[in-house]
């Protein structure tokens, strides 16, 4: 069974341009929850897909947006990059919306 | 609001020691999840509580889900250095409908060998 899978694994951005992460779900998963990690911070939750639909969004703003595909895999796309989204970005899946969440390693992003 | 407090925020143990650290919340949750984070890695689940009063075991570590279903505690028996890292709370709020995970601040733990 393959687990989660995130990538890149690290990524440098400059303020004002647009990144897409990417997260393979673990097998037989249809849900993908998305995280921002700060620094000595835990996961603040920005927004969840079943079955390709968003199913609840944490604060954070529209230019935070997202994809989940027929295969269950997932993107995050983040425009117009500010200092402030220099985080960890995770990705968790599950069986179903209120299941538990199993995460993957992580996409750190620095913006500069 | 939806938050929960995790204490203590860090330790500094002895090998061998016991730990004991919880997570309270002011409302209802559903669900009660334990995690370990490394450094630069995502969190690995450790424990998942569903009902109110369980008490679940996966080795030395042991968990439970609040009767009042607003707190949870993990302990660690016989500490050892790989137990080094952070341990995170977090849970599905009892008003909720969405998977939004709500997680608490973290425990450092340092294990001295």
């Amino acid at each position: 069974e393959t687990g989660v899978t995130q990538s890149p694994t690290h990524l440098i951005k400059t303020r004002g341009q647009q990144v897409t992460l990417r997260c393979s779900s673990q097998s037989g998963h249809n849900t993908v929850s998305w995280y921002q990690q700060a620094l000595g911070q835990g996961p603040q939750f920005i927004f969840q897909y079943y079955r390709e639909e968003e199913n609840g969004r944490g604060n954070f703003p529209p230019r935070f947006s997202g994809l989940q595909f027929p295969n269950y895999s997932s993107e995050l796309n983040v425009n117009a990059l500010e200092l402030d989204d220099s985080a960890l970005y995770l990705c968790a899946s599950s069986l179903v919306q209120k299941e538990t969440q199993y995460f993957g390693p992580g996409t750190r992003l620095l913006v500069l | 609001g939806q938050q929960l407090n995790q204490s203590p925020q860090s330790m500094f143990i002895q090998e061998g020691e016991d730990v004991s650290m919880n997570c309270t919340s002011s409302s209802i949750f559903n669900t009660w999840l334990w995690y370990k984070q490394d450094p630069g890695e995502g969190p690995v689940l450790l424990i998942a509580l569903y009902k109110a009063g369980e008490l679940t075991s996966n080795g030395r570590l042991t968990a439970q889900f609040g009767i009042t279903r607003k707190d949870s505690f993990l302990n660690i028996s016989a500490s050892i250095p790989s137990d080094v890292g952070i341990y995170f709370c977090a849970g599905y709020h009892g008003s909720s409908n969405t998977g939004k995970l709500i997680f608490g601040q973290g425990t450092t733990l340092q294990v001295k060998p």
